[in-house]
């Protein structure tokens, strides 16, 4: 079974753009989650789709946005980057539960913006 | 909110000894808890996870150990061998959040001198 997938890997913007990050979950699982890890906060949770629908956000300015869409991929989008975005955006996916499921990680995708 | 922290940033251990690796969160609503192994360039992978109900569970190798009481949780690897070289995140999730918003702690370096 392929694992989850993130495209592109690497990025780099620069300030006042903004960018698509697309995932492509592991085939059956409906929940895609988005964290942001940085040196300096560490992993932080960004949002979580589940049934096209956003179930979960993290503490993040509205800059930063995603959707989900009916096979369950998800994008996200960063308008109007800052510096300090530059950071690994992970994605993870998950199957299907009401409790709390085990997650799958992708590689991420680095951005850096200059 | 929750928050969760990491006792050790940086743990060098030999060969074949014994790893512990702590971690402490301040959520007593927390009943879900995993163990996250990261190497370079990669995402999270999963190691094992312990449910609330229980305080010990065990994989290969590997043992979460659960203290509810004083919200404490901890790694243990046994044999440590060179491949465990990596970052090693603990996250936690509390049922009263629907789906998978995960929190994770600030991450331990393992280094495994051969």
């Amino acid at each position: 079974k392929a694992g989850v997938t993130q495209t592109p890997r690497y990025l780099i913007k620069t300030r006042g753009q903004q960018v698509t990050l697309s995932c492509s979950p592991i085939s059956g699982h409906r929940s895609v989650s988005w964290y942001q890890q940085t040196p300096g906060q560490g992993l932080q949770f960004l949002f979580e789709y589940f049934s096209e629908t956003q179930r979960n956000k993290g503490n993040f300015p509205g800059r930063f946005s995603g959707r989900q869409f009916s096979n369950s991929r998800s994008e996200m989008n960063v308008s109007t980057l800052e510096l300090g975005d530059s950071a690994l955006y992970l994605c993870a996916s998950s199957t299907p539960g009401q409790g709390k499921d085990e997650q799958f990680f992708g590689p991420g995708t680095r951005l850096t913006v200059l | 909110g929750e928050s969760v922290g990491l006792h050790l940033p940086t743990l060098s251990v030999q060969e074949g000894d014994n790893s512990i690796i702590n971690c402490a969160y301040s959520n007593s609503a927390s009943d879900y808890f995993i163990w996250y192994k990261q190497e370079s360039g990669k995402g999270p992978q999963f190691i094992i996870d312990i449910r609330s109900n229980m305080d010990k569970r065990q994989g290969q190798r590997v043992t979460v150990l659960l203290n509810k009481t004083v919200k404490h949780l901890s790694l243990q690897i046994a044999a440590t061998q060179p491949g465990d070289s990596a970052v090693y995140f603990c996250a936690v999730a509390a049922t009263y959040n629907a789906g998978n918003m995960l929190t994770f702690g600030g991450g331990t370096r393992l280094m495994v001198k051969p």
